[in-house]
């Protein structure tokens, strides 16, 4: 079965600080992959998506970078945060075989918090 | 622009009665919804989804309904419980995107 792990779970970094946020996929080979962002009460903001390897799609102008450097690795990064990048960050997968690549499935997240 | 917006930002209803979650899609184009569960402090879960070529579907205790004349989506939860207890989303997505357009959610409440 498959399987995504993200790491940490909470982080608290201070502003402009360096993130590095990392995102892992088990079980299934050239999953879609996606970063969102919730803020507290919110709904989901899509970052990044990406279809394949150092394939990055941005949604959003932001402070933040992702990369794939691995098939199933997803990076989110920033190299000098902002109060304004606290909030709960998602990474998900989506299987592109199926024909339904819309269903994501997402990790458990990771909350930011940004002093 | 195309949004998914929910009518009610927080339901709350009492243990074993039947719960609805409503949300209005803008993108008469959207042809895919689903239904995610949130519970605090995780990532959303899968419940149900539903496409646009059908305008009920069930799953256990959960049914989603589709009005594409009004542009309405809805989920049903049949004997809520206090563990049915979460932030619920709708999302769209249509012509075979790759990416889902959420909701803001709504947050539903069951009480003893």
């Amino acid at each position: 079965s498959q399987t995504i792990h993200q790491w940490p779970a909470t982080l608290v970094q201070p502003v402009g600080s360096p993130l590095s946020l990392e995102c892992t996929v088990e079980g299934t080979s050239n999953p879609n992959l996606y970063w969102y962002r919730q803020a507290a009460g919110r709904g989901l903001q899509l970052l990044f998506y990406s279809v394949g390897i150092g394939q990055i799609s941005s949604e959003v102008p932001q402070n933040l970078s992702a990369s794939r450097p691995q098939d199933r690795q997803f990076i989110l990064s920033s190299k000098k945060l902002l109060l304004s990048d606290s909030g709960f960050y998602l990474c998900a997968w989506s299987n592109p075989h199926t024909g339904a690549n819309e269903k994501l499935f997402f990790g458990s997240g990771t909350q930011l918090s940004v002093l | 622009g195309e949004s998914v917006g929910l009518h009610l930002p927080t339901l709350s209803v009492q243990e074993g009665d039947n719960s609805i979650i409503n949300c209005a899609y803008s993108n008469s184009a959207s042809d895919y919804f689903i239904w995610y569960k949130q519970e605090s402090g995780k990532g959303p879960q899968f419940i149900i989804d539903i496409r646009s070529n059908m305008d009920k579907r069930q799953g256990q205790r959960v049914t989603v309904l589709l009005n594409k004349t009004v542009k309405h989506l809805s989920l049903q939860i049949a004997a809520t419980q206090p563990g049915d207890s979460a932030v619920y989303f709708c999302a769209e997505t249509y012509r075979n995107t790759d990416k889902l357009i959420f909701g803001t959610g709504t947050r539903l409440q069951v009480f003893p």
